[in-house]
């Protein structure tokens, strides 16, 4: 299974911008990339995935880089609420199975 | 819907006590997910299930653990004997095999063996 790297954590000033990394060079053309987290206490949430263009949602923005080695998770303006471990994880589209790595913990300071 | 639910939320038990954990998965969803996660290993895929069947446990650490799925609307999973290092919380996930993969997680089950 193709694995991912993330930072173990990060800061963010409340009302600014976090821009999550993702590095996946392993990547395979069929693997979806998905961005989870998990809130204190609290299951894993969808958050957003892409497959090669960039995604927009009501929660975040998916940067996917050209050759697909490496993604951006943002939020465009962090809460409190945001504060969370965001995990990065592809899939194959074969599958349904996920392999949560470690994530990224995002502090956001007020 | 109200989303994936299980039971109990907490559960403590002794050394060497079976302990069943359950899950009801969304209504119309296909695929279903247990997870075990604790601060040393992280978040791990015990076994999923498609349509019922077991697709892949190659992650269930051994044979104490077991899984059923005896319909599409209900699952459980099976600690026996349960040692203090199964202590974890245990997440059950839903989704639908052929869509985009969304999986919807329930609250946990938080297990302590004493």
């Amino acid at each position: 299974d193709a694995k991912t790297t993330q930072p173990n954590s990060m800061e963010s000033n409340e009302e600014e911008p976090v821009h999550l990394p993702c590095n996946h060079s392993t990547i395979s053309g069929t693997d979806y990339i998905h961005w989870y987290r998990q809130l204190p206490s609290q299951g894993p949430e969808y958050v957003i995935h892409g497959l090669t263009s960039n995604v927009n949602n009501r929660m975040a923005s998916l940067a996917i880089a050209e050759d697909r080695k490496s993604s951006t998770l943002i939020l465009h303006r962090a809460t409190l609420r945001d504060a969370a471990v965001y995990y990065c994880i592809l899939r194959d589209v074969a599958g349904n199975q996920f392999y949560f790595g470690t994530g990224t913990s995002l502090t956001v300071i007020p | 819907d109200a989303g994936v639910i299980q039971s109990p939320r907490h559960e403590v038990t002794e050394m060497g006590q079976e302990v069943t954990l359950r899950c009801k998965p969304i209504s119309g969803h296909n695929s279903l997910f247990w997870y075990r996660q604790t601060m040393m290993r992280g978040l791990e895929l015990l076994i999923y299930f498609n349509n019922n069947v077991p697709i892949d446990d190659s992650g269930m650490p051994e044979d104490r653990f077991s899984a059923k799925m005896p319909n599409a609307s209900f699952s459980t999973l099976k600690i026996q004997p349960s040692e203090p290092r199964d202590s974890a919380v245990y997440f059950c996930a839903s989704s639908f095999w052929g869509g985009d993969g969304e999986q919807f997680f329930g609250p946990g089950t938080r297990l302590t063996v004493l």
